[in-house]
């Protein structure tokens, strides 16, 4: 079962408008989310974070909104640009008891495409 | 300050045989995560380890194990390899303030392709 989704597999916006990416979950024990671009052939890089106690996140262009309630959090790019073109992750971390192990759950990512 | 280095960036292995990988994390950290990406499955946590010892471990078999050093400097094996261990190896590093809260950050991964 996917903790993490991410609906849609692809997204076009033109140069300069606003690019949403979504993200659901479903284990209500995550508190912290995080945002990673991905580029191929590389690592992903973090982009920007947000914990629970917060519904917002901002970071120059980007901005991080989470709604607790609906278990949803999306990704703002303002504005958008070419360069911003790569795979959007969405990922999930939960307090774990026994310690402050970290674990990442990812979804299955949104290839963003910013045309000129 | 360098990033998380990974080597090598590619491998080539046959079904059976064994590999290892090795993870260098930035420089002060001193949490180790490993993640296998495939195109099926997309990022799978595998473990993670702080201080030299595994304080995590995702859903794999036991064919897939890992150490660290004192150094923070870390490594993880495959053993008797199947045609599905084929994908992108990525580690990251976290810094050691806090706990799930800080940030993991990437290297670069290695490819593994079993043939």
């Amino acid at each position: 079962d996917q903790q993490v989704k991410q609906n849609s597999p692809s997204l076009s916006v033109q140069e300069g408008r606003i690019s949403i990416l979504n993200c659901d979950y479903t284990n209500s024990m995550f508190d912290y989310f995080l945002w990673y671009k991905k580029y191929p052939a590389e690592g992903p890089t973090f982009l920007i974070s947000i914990s629970s106690i917060k519904d917002k996140n901002e970071d120059g262009r980007f901005t991080v909104f989470l709604n607790k309630s609906a278990k949803h959090l999306s990704l703002h790019i303002v504005p958008s640009q070419p360069g911003d073109s790569a795979v959007y992750f969405c990922a999930a971390s939960a307090g774990i008891s026994s310690g402050s192990a970290r674990q990442l759950t990812f979804g299955s990512g949104t290839q963003l495409t910013v045309l000129p | 300050k360098a990033g998380v280095t990974q080597t090598p960036r590619y491998l080539i292995k046959t079904r059976g045989q064994q590999v290892t990988l090795s993870c260098s994390p930035i420089s002060g950290h001193r949490s180790v995560s490993w993640y296998q990406q495939t195109p099926g499955q997309g990022l799978q946590f595998l473990f993670e380890y702080f201080s030299e010892t595994q304080r995590n471990k995702g859903n794999f078999p036991g064919r897939f194990s890992g150490r660290q050093f004192s150094n923070s400097r870390s490594e993880m094996n495959v053993s008797t390899l199947e045609l599905g261990d084929s994908a992108l190896y990525l580690c990251a590093s976290s810094p050691p303030l806090g706990g799930h809260t800080d940030t993991q950050y990437f290297g670069p991964g290695t490819r593994l392709t079993v043939l």
